[in-house]
């Protein structure tokens, strides 16, 4: 069935280093993941997604991985700043109808000045 | 321009009393998504509306929730007869049309029953 899900609930970093946030998937044919990154208080944002045809895709500091062989996605950050500090979610469309959205338990990350 | 707005920000209820929640979806999106977040799960979809339809309301928990949009616009999530495990944040979210297109969310209502 759908469903995404994280590894690790929570990631704590060094400023300045590099963070990678890993999330497995069940479905061999989901074909789209998106990132998403919540702060305290706040809605989830979009960070970047990626489909099934590509293995890599990159914006900016961020890097998806898609694994389509072992159905796992992880998200790269570099340089880690304070304000990466969020939940990160990865997620999923739901394949009936409308784009309902699937997502993950979350990995919090936080960041050591 | 104004992204997707929420209210009210924080309600507390009684438990047995109604609530409304509000959503104000980014003008000129034909899509919107209800969500709810209990304390360190992640989303869990509620219902989706294509204008003031609601195609896909699997997500609704029980027959206490309901919701309705009107003008293609504003949308009312409605919980009766609130229970505790009814805490949570409620999320809206906003698209151009539904499908893939990205999603934009709101900062939320957290709802708390007493």
């Amino acid at each position: 069935g759908e469903s995404v899900g994280l590894h690790l609930p929570t990631l704590s970093v060094q400023e300045g280093d590099n963070s990678i946030i890993n999330c497995a998937y069940s479905n061999s044919a989901s074909d789209y993941f998106i990132w998403y990154k919540q702060e305290s208080g706040k809605g989830p944002q979009f960070i970047i997604d990626i489909r099934s045809n590509m293995d890599k895709r990159q914006g900016q500091r961020v890097t998806v991985l898609l694994n389509k062989t072992v159905k796992h996605l992880s998200l790269q950050i570099a340089a880690t700043q304070p304000g990466d500090s969020a939940v990160y979610f990865c997620a999923e469309p739901g394949y009936n109808q409308g784009g309902k959205l699937i997502f993950g338990q979350g990995t919090e990350l936080s960041v050591k000045p | 321009g104004a992204g997707v707005s929420q209210s009210p920000s924080n309600k507390v209820t009684e438990k047995g009393k109604d609530v409304e929640l509000r959503c104000d979806p980014i003008s000129g999106h034909t899509a919107l998504y209800w969500y709810r977040q209990s304390l360190g799960q992640g989303l869990e979809f509620l219902i989706y509306f294509q204008g003031n339809s609601a195609p896909d309301k699997s997500g609704l928990p029980s027959d206490r929730f309901s919701a309705e949009r009107t003008g293609g616009s504003v949308s009312t999530l409605t919980i009766q007869r609130t229970q505790q495990e009814d805490s949570a944040v409620y999320l809206c979210a906003s698209s151009i049309s539904g499908g893939l297109d990205t999603q934009y969310f709101g900062p939320g209502t957290r709802l708390t029953v007493l």
